[in-house]
């Protein structure tokens, strides 16, 4: 089956203890991207990917990094968590660039900062 | 500071009624405008998208409305269903912004039966 698997679904953490949220997609698509999703500001882009080694900022990149050393995998890692970066968290992906297909979402990352 | 700003952030509608979705955007470079929808512990999916070089598209009940003049876009869900409850994001992206897709805010929709 076609999917983007994210890991953890859940994650309750503590302000500044580095972790990171795993994502992988089984459809061999070049781009990948990854998103948080708040109350009334929509789905937001973090960091996107248009190949392996390829990254670039988003919207709102501030405290986070991504790697994309395999084509399949795109992790996002907090280094230092901070409370407003409590969230729901969307990895995606695409075959081709966003202006031109769909973007296959994963089932999100429910992260809590305390 | 939201380019795709979208309303009502929640719609109430009765079975069979037609639910009505707008966007607004201030980027004129953008020309792709997808929706997506999202059921409750979901990814979002894609229902319809449009470019500016038309009008209107229509798929099934689902109909996307274009008026490139005013920067709107909106979507129209007839004879809506309890099955059609879920929110709903517009979205924008160009072909000269690499991988960018920018959302609205969302529209939580609820069909009563």
């Amino acid at each position: 089956e076609a999917q983007v698997t994210q890991n953890p679904r859940y994650l309750i953490t503590v302000t500044g203890k580095k972790l990171t949220v795993t994502c992988s997609q089984n459809m061999n698509h070049e781009y990948m991207s990854w998103y948080r999703q708040d109350p009334g500001l929509g789905l937001r882009q973090i960091y996107y990917s248009m190949n392996v080694e390829v990254t670039d900022k988003g919207d709102v990149p501030e405290g986070y990094k991504v790697s994309r050393k395999e084509k399949r995998n795109f992790p996002l890692i907090l280094e230092s968590p901070s409370p407003n970066q409590t969230s729901l968290y969307f990895c995606a992906s695409s075959l081709r660039p966003l202006a031109n297909t769909e973007a296959f979402f994963g089932q999100g990352t429910r992260l809590t900062v305390v | 500071q939201q380019q795709v700003k979208q309303s009502p952030q929640s719609l109430i509608v009765q079975k069979g009624g037609i639910s009505i979705i707008n966007c607004a955007y201030e980027n004129t470079a953008f020309d792709y405008f997808p929706w997506y929808q999202q059921f409750p512990g979901k990814g979002p999916a894609l229902l319809i998208a449009i470019r500016p070089d038309v009008s209107e598209k229509k798929e099934g009940r689902f109909t996307i409305s274009f008026n490139k003049s005013a920067k709107q876009f909106s979507l129209h869900i007839m004879d809506s269903q309890p099955g059609d409850s879920a929110t709903y994001f517009c979205a924008a992206s160009s072909n000269d912004a690499g991988n960018m897709l920018t959302f609205g805010g969302g529209t939580r929709l609820m069909v009563k039966p």
